[in-house]
Order: C-alpha cells, then structure tokens, then sequence
C-alpha cells in the first residue's frame, strides 16, 4: 500500500509555455502533499506544502504565481509551471502524508524546458 | 540553510564490505529518516528513527541518532551490488529538510 504517482514522468516544453505535473495518492487519502525539486546531483529542496482545500505553504524564495498549486482533492494535487524558463528544469517530485511520519514519494517528474 | 550535511559525499566500496554514512543537522527535530534514491527515481523510505531513540535496525540496515551532537549515521553491511544508490537523511520538525546525499557506488 501506499503508492504515490507522478504523471508526466518526463516533459518537455518551449520556453513561455505551462506545464502541469499530477500527483495522486492512489490507495489513501492524503490531507497534505508536498512538491520538492532536485537538481542534477542535488539533495530535493521543499517547495511548497500543498492542503487539501485551503492554499499552498510556499517556502521562501519560491514563486507562488510561477508555481501555481492545487490540491483539489485528498487524493490529487497538482503542480502547473507558468511561463517556464529553461532554469526551471528540474526533477520535481511529490509526496503526499497518509497520517504517520512517514511520507511516501512519487517517482518525480523531470521537466525540461528548451 | 536549515539543509543537514551528509558525508562523505561519495562512497565506493566492494561487494561485502560494509557502507556508513553520516548525517549531521542544525535544529531540534521530532525523528530523523533515511531515503534511498536510485537515479532518476523517487525515493525510498528506509527508516525512521525518533528522538528519543539512540539506535534502530532494519534488515541490513543500521541507524543510529546522537541528538547531543546533532548527528545520525547509517550502516548498510554486507553491501551488494543492489545498494548502489543516493541516500538521504532528512530531519523532521514540522517538514521533512533533506541532507545533501551520499552517492554509494558497490562494485561487484
């Protein structure tokens, strides 16, 4: 149990456009998920934390209007990069909290903007 | 940063020999857990250890947690090949803040 998918795995996109990334829990309920970002050899760095039916928590330096999240559902949240810039390529990974410490992972979504 | 520091940043060992892997940390925490990632992958919950916990084992896996010095390490013994991978302690407050990795590589 508790599985956690990311979808696309992997996207591609012109610069200026959008890109939405899902992330659903697909055995439980999930009142909180998570969107991290992970460079190319790097440690994943929180973005923001998402609540089902109230407004993301962004972390400091993290643009809410160019990260735009919503968690519609407890089994689904989503991720949409506005006006994506190559800088923006990234692994981006979720995760979403069934209630014990423990957080289960998707297997991420690597996002490459040209 | 609030982000906790692995070392070493890399390890390459044999088949056999044992991997230990350090974390350090900078605030109090609620537990601390170890995740494993292959590349390009999502990560794997290894274990959890509380703060008022000194030593945990899973398996081939063993952690412990020195919150005087704010540190943990994990043991992996009798690597295999199958171990090659990033692990990553992160601390738990109120959210999970990553360690910067450490890139094990097992050689057969």
């Amino acid at each position: 149990g508790a599985v956690v998918s990311q979808h696309p795995s992997r996207v591609i996109c012109k610069s200026g456009t959008s890109v939405k990334i899902e992330c659903r829990s697909l055995d439980f309920q999930a009142t909180t998920m998570f969107w991290y970002r992970q460079f190319p050899k790097q440690s994943l760095m929180l973005m923001a934390t998402s609540n089902e039916g109230s407004k993301a928590t962004y972390e400091q330096g993290v643009e809410k209007d160019k990260f735009l999240i919503n968690h519609a559902s407890l089994t689904l949240s989503t991720l949409t990069v506005t006006s994506a810039h190559p800088e923006d390529s990234s692994f981006y990974i979720c995760s979403a909290d069934r209630g014990t410490d423990t957080q289960y992972f998707g297997p991420g979504t690597r996002l490459t903007v040209l | 940063s609030q982000q906790g520091e692995e070392d070493p940043q890399a390890l390459s060992i044999q088949e056999g020999e044992n991997a230990t892997m350090n974390c350090s940390y900078k605030t109090s925490i609620n537990n601390l857990q170890w995740y494993r990632q292959n590349s390009g992958r999502g990560l794997v919950h290894l274990i959890l250890i509380r703060s008022n916990e000194r030593e945990k084992h899973s398996g081939r896996l063993r952690v412990t947690l020195d919150t005087s010095k704010k540190s943990s390490s994990l043991l992996i013994t009798a690597s295999r090949a199958a171990d090659t991978a990033s692990y990553f302690c992160a601390t738990d407050s109120d959210k999970l803040i990553f360690g910067t990795g450490t890139r094990l590589q097992v050689f057969p």
